[in-house]
């Protein structure tokens, strides 16, 4: 069964440094999100990707944020300057189609970024 | 995106049927009605979605009140893979891209 992978799957950083988090999404899917999820507290969206635009985003995406497809299979984020607030679980999930009722979202494993 | 009320948390036992109540008392005609769970540190993972009829597929089964303000999870064996956190998510047909994220229901199994 087709899955969504992501790297890496800890990510220890110094406070400022800019990180990259790395998602392979299902193949056949259009539509790549990122959400985050801090220790303990719910699941929160960041970034709806769609024909490489940001199709809608989070008051938390702000500046430090960015996201790209650099080639036709990955989908990154980046951290540029790295808080310790940032310190959470990055699940990364894709989907066939999006902003519809029957739009489902496939996520991957996450990655553990721990800023220091 | 309406807003849904899930118990906090619920206790079953091994190989007893679960059923996760979900109220939904603001839904609009065209909302669907989704599940996702988590299952400790992992993503989270769909379930199930539906409209109007009761809905089943290999993982769950999904009954839907007629009025749609309410909504049940049935697990109709739960093992201990099926602790989790249960979410139910309202989806409209126009809306945003994101999924929404309320507290969920922790689901505990008891051996």
């Amino acid at each position: 069964e087709p899955e969504v992978t992501q790297t890496p799957s800890h990510q220890v950083t110094q406070m400022g440094q800019e990180v990259i988090l790395r998602c392979v999404p299902i193949s056949n899917h259009l539509y790549f999100y990122w959400y985050r999820q801090i220790l303990g507290q719910k699941v929160e969206f960041l970034v709806s990707f769609y024909n490489n635009e940001i199709s809608e985003k989070s008051e938390i995406f702000d500046d430090q944020f960015s996201v790209e497809r650099p080639d036709g299979s990955n989908f990154t984020l980046k951290i540029r300057s790295t808080k310790l607030e940032d310190s959470a679980m990055y699940f990364c999930a894709s989907s066939e189609v999006g902003g519809l009722g029957t739009d489902t979202q496939y996520f991957g494993p996450g990655t553990r970024l721990t800023v220091l | 995106d309406a807003k849904t009320t899930q118990p906090n948390s619920m206790e079953s036992n091994e190989e007893e049927p679960v059923h996760l109540p979900c109220n939904h008392s603001t839904i609009s005609g065209t909302d669907y009605i989704h599940w996702y769970r988590q299952l400790p540190s992992q993503g989270p993972e769909y379930v199930i979605h539906g409209l109007t009829s009761n809905v089943n597929n290999r993982m769950a089964s999904l009954a839907i009140a007629e009025d749609r303000k309410s909504s049940t999870l049935i697990l109709h064996r739960a093992t201990l893979r099926d602790a989790a956190v249960y979410y139910c998510i309202l989806r409209g047909m126009d809306s945003n891209y994101q999924l929404i994220w309320g507290a969920g229901t922790k689901l505990i199994i008891k051996p």
